[in-house]
C-alpha cells in the first residue's frame, strides 16, 4: 500500500464548476500537507500547504485536512481552463525530511 | 534569482551509456532533493543533501546511480550503464531549512530533465 493514495483521474468539469480533489494517507506522523500543480512537461509548483488539521484558503483554492480520517482535500471554485493540470498532494513529517507524493489527479476544465 | 535550474532538459541515450544531470538550486537554499517521475505517477524520492552532506538515499537509487553536491551548491546525478527502465523525468528541488519549528519544508522544483533510453 502506498503511503499517499490519490485517484489519478482524469477529472473533467465545465468552466465555472467547483472541483474537489482528494488524497488519503496512512502515516499518522505526517504533519504537513501540500498541494502542487504540474503542467505537462513542467516541474511541480506549490499551490498551498497546511499544518495539521483545518482549512486554509487562498483565492479560489481551499485546502482541508482531516487528520482523524487521514484525508486531504483541495477545492477549486469557479474553475478555469487554465486550471487544467495535474494536481499532486504531498505530505511530510515534522522532521523536515522528504515529501511523499500521491500519484496526482489530472484535471481538465473545458470552456 | 531564477529558481531551480536543470540541465539538460532532455537527454536521449542508448542503453548502456552513462548520463549526467546537473541541478543549480536557489542560491540561499541549503537542502537539495532529487526525485524521479514516470508517466502517470507522482514524483518518487531518490536522495537529498543538506549542504554538501548526502543525508538519505532511497532504495530506488541502485548502485548505478550516484549523486554529488561537492561544495553545497550545484548537484549532479549520474546514471551509469543506463537501462530502458531508467527512462523518466528527473526532478531536482531545493528548500531552506532553518531548524525545528521553522515551518513546512517547502520544496521548489526545477522543470526537470527528461531521460529517454533507447
Amino acid at each position: 500500500q502506498k503511503e499517499v493514495e490519490q485517484d489519478p483521474g482524469p477529472l473533467s468539469v465545465p468552466e465555472g464548476a467547483i472541483v474537489s480533489l482528494n488524497c488519503t494517507y496512512s502515516n499518522s506522523a505526517f504533519q504537513y500537507f501540500m498541494w502542487y500543480r504540474q503542467y505537462s512537461r513542467k516541474g511541480p509548483e506549490l499551490l498551498m500547504y497546511t499544518y495539521s488539521s483545518g482549512n486554509k484558503e487562498d483565492g479560489r483554492f481551499t485546502a482541508q485536512v482531516d487528520k482523524s480520517s487521514k484525508y486531504i482535500s483541495l477545492f477549486i471554485r469557479d474553475s478555469q481552463p487554465s486550471d487544467s493540470a495535474t494536481y499532486l498532494c504531498a505530505t511530510s513529517n515534522t522532521g523536515f525530511q522528504k515529501l511523499v507524493f500521491g500519484t496526482g489527479t489530472r484535471l481538465l476544465v473545458s470552456p | 534569482d531564477t529558481g531551480v535550474s536543470q540541465d539538460p532538459r532532455h537527454k536521449i541515450t542508448k542503453r548502456g551509456q552513462n548520463v549526467t544531470f546537473r541541478c543549480d538550486p536557489i542560491s540561499e537554499h541549503n537542502r537539495l532533493y532529487w526525485y524521479r517521475q514516470t508517466l502517470g505517477q507522482g514524483p518518487e524520492f531518490l536522495t537529498y543533501f543538506q549542504n554538501e552532506a548526502q543525508l538519505e538515499k532511497s532504495r530506488l537509487l541502485s548502485d548505478r546511480f550516484s549523486a554529488e553536491r561537492p561544495k553545497g551548491s550545484f548537484s549532479t546525478l549520474e546514471i551509469q550503464r543506463t537501462e530502458q527502465g531508467d527512462s523518466a523525468m528527473y526532478l531536482c528541488a531545493s528548500s531552506l531549512i532553518q531548524g525545528a519549528g521553522s515551518g513546512a519544508n517547502v520544496l521548489t522544483f526545477g522543470a526537470g530533465s527528461r531521460l529517454t533510453v533507447l
